[in-house]
């Protein structure tokens, strides 16, 4: 059973770069997409971007200026950089896999691990 | 980017009751819609994915349906353990979007 565990600072101050690692645990990074979501207090879900094994992103053009995301294939994770990080950035950050169905037509997140809150100030 | 609106924001409901929620995209994505649970302070958990089709483990009061634009999650007979936040969300294209979610409380 594959399981994600985030890691990274959590507390940042403004213009700074926030940077997370999710590793993934019981499974490969070939096959799939690996996403980055994020939460900010009493709020709902926004979807920051996504990477596959072989480097290929999708990024939400809302933050596509600030965002970067790699893979380490040697250490079975992928991170995500944001910089310039503001107040607004304050959040609660979930990394997913996204699984799709074997015609390519749908697809969803799971799973996804623990979340880590990320705040500016 | 495909808005996904949600309703009700939220609802009150007993334990039993019938439960049904909706979810509108703005434009036709076919199946391309997922469901999700979240409990306060956890991360979100998949339900249904294509529209209807039921994840392994989640039990079987939970049902998804619908195509196109319009989307239901109903549960059949909520447990103490539901009440939570649902979402749906999009996966036609990118950027993947969430509806505002569905708080489900206590009566």
């Amino acid at each position: 059973q594959v399981q994600l565990q985030l890691g990274g600072a959590g507390l940042l101050k403004p213009s700074e770069t926030l940077s997370l690692t999710c590793a993934v645990y019981g499974g490969s990074l070939s096959g799939y997409f690996w996403n980055w979501i994020r939460q900010p207090p009493g709020k709902g879900l926004e979807w920051i971007g996504q990477m596959n094994h072989s480097g290929s992103t999708n990024y939400n053009p809302s933050l596509k200026s600030r965002v970067t995301m790699s893979i380490d294939r040697s250490k079975n994770q992928f991170s995500l950089k944001l910089t310039s990080v503001t107040a607004a950035d304050t959040a609660v950050y979930y990394c997913a896999r996204e699984v799709g169905s074997l015609r390519g037509d749908v697809s969803w997140f799971d799973p996804w691990g623990q979340g880590t809150l990320v705040s500016v100030s | 980017d495909i808005q996904m609106t949600q309703s009700p924001s939220s609802l009150s409901a007993s334990v039993g009751d019938r439960v049904t929620i909706t979810c509108r995209a703005r434009q036709n994505i076919t199946n391309s819609l997922n469901w999700y649970q979240q409990n306060a302070g956890e991360a979100p958990k998949l339900l249904i994915y294509a529209a209807s089709s039921l994840q392994s483990g989640v039990p079987s009061r939970f049902s998804g349906s619908g195509s196109g634009t319009d989307f239901t999650l109903t549960i059949s007979s909520l447990q103490p353990e539901d009440f939570a936040t649902f979402y749906c969300q999009q996966s036609y294209n990118t950027p993947r979007t969430f509806g505002q979610g569905t708080k489900v409380e206590i009566k």
